[in-house]
């Protein structure tokens, strides 16, 4: 059972283009949703992050939307460039005791082209 | 420089052969977890520890084992009983209750010849 599903799979932008990317989850006990990005050959790097009470996070070029009657939210990387060029994992999480389980996503390679 | 290291980078292993993943951190953090990645699959939890001498099974646990001796060490043994071994390991680790940012290795790619 895939708790949290993603899309596209892949996605090419043009370098300056804008970059979204989508993710739908099911089980409304998650209350942390972030996304990582992920070099070839390294371990995935902690984004960009948005808990559901709030409906809109900005970092420079990133933001994410959340809808949480949707129970979806989304990746926009605007102003793309070819060091974004990488694959971005969405993710979500649930407080079990002490501990966090993230649930991730299938993973979008995203390439932007000059 | 806190951070987690797993070693080896790459690994190969013989079929029927057990193998154990390092992972270490320095970050005084106390979750750590273990996951597969496969291509097109995204990340999947093997295993996950949060406190010393305590770890839960994840999503895919079959054919892994793992201890928590120390809290800096969360080594990953894949068993010859894992059907498909082949695939990119990532080490990672949480700092405290209510945090949830997940810190990376940098991942070991095992590989059965």
């Amino acid at each position: 059972q895939q708790q949290v599903k993603q899309s596209p799979q892949s996605l090419i932008v043009q370098k300056g283009g804008i970059s979204i990317i989508n993710c739908a989850y099911e089980n409304t006990a998650f209350d942390y949703f972030p996304w990582y990005q992920q070099f070839p050959g390294k371990g995935p790097a902690l984004l960009i992050a948005i808990r559901p009470d709030v409906s809109e996070k900005k970092e420079g070029r990133f933001t994410i939307s959340f809808n949480k009657s949707a129970k979806q939210f989304s990746l926009h990387i605007m102003d793309s460039q070819p060091g974004d060029s990488a694959t971005y994992f969405c993710a979500a999480s649930i407080q079990t005791g002490t501990a966090s389980k993230l649930t991730f996503g299938t993973g979008t390679r995203l390439q932007v082209t000059l | 420089d806190g951070g987690i290291t797993q070693s080896p980078k790459y690994l190969f292993r013989k079929e029927g052969q057990n193998v154990t993943l390092s992972c270490e951190q320095n970050l005084n953090h106390d979750a750590m977890y273990w996951y597969r990645q496969d291509p097109g699959q995204g990340l999947r939890l093997i295993y996950y520890s949060q406190i010393v001498n305590d770890f839960q099974k994840g999503d895919i646990a079959e054919g892994y084992s793992v201890s928590r001796e120390k809290k800096e060490s969360f080594p990953l043994t894949v068993t010859s009983a894992q059907k498909n071994p082949t695939a990119f390991y990532l080490c990672a680790s949480i700092g405290y209750a209510g945090t949830t940012e997940a810190f990376f290795g940098q991942g070991t790619r095992l590989t059965v010849v």
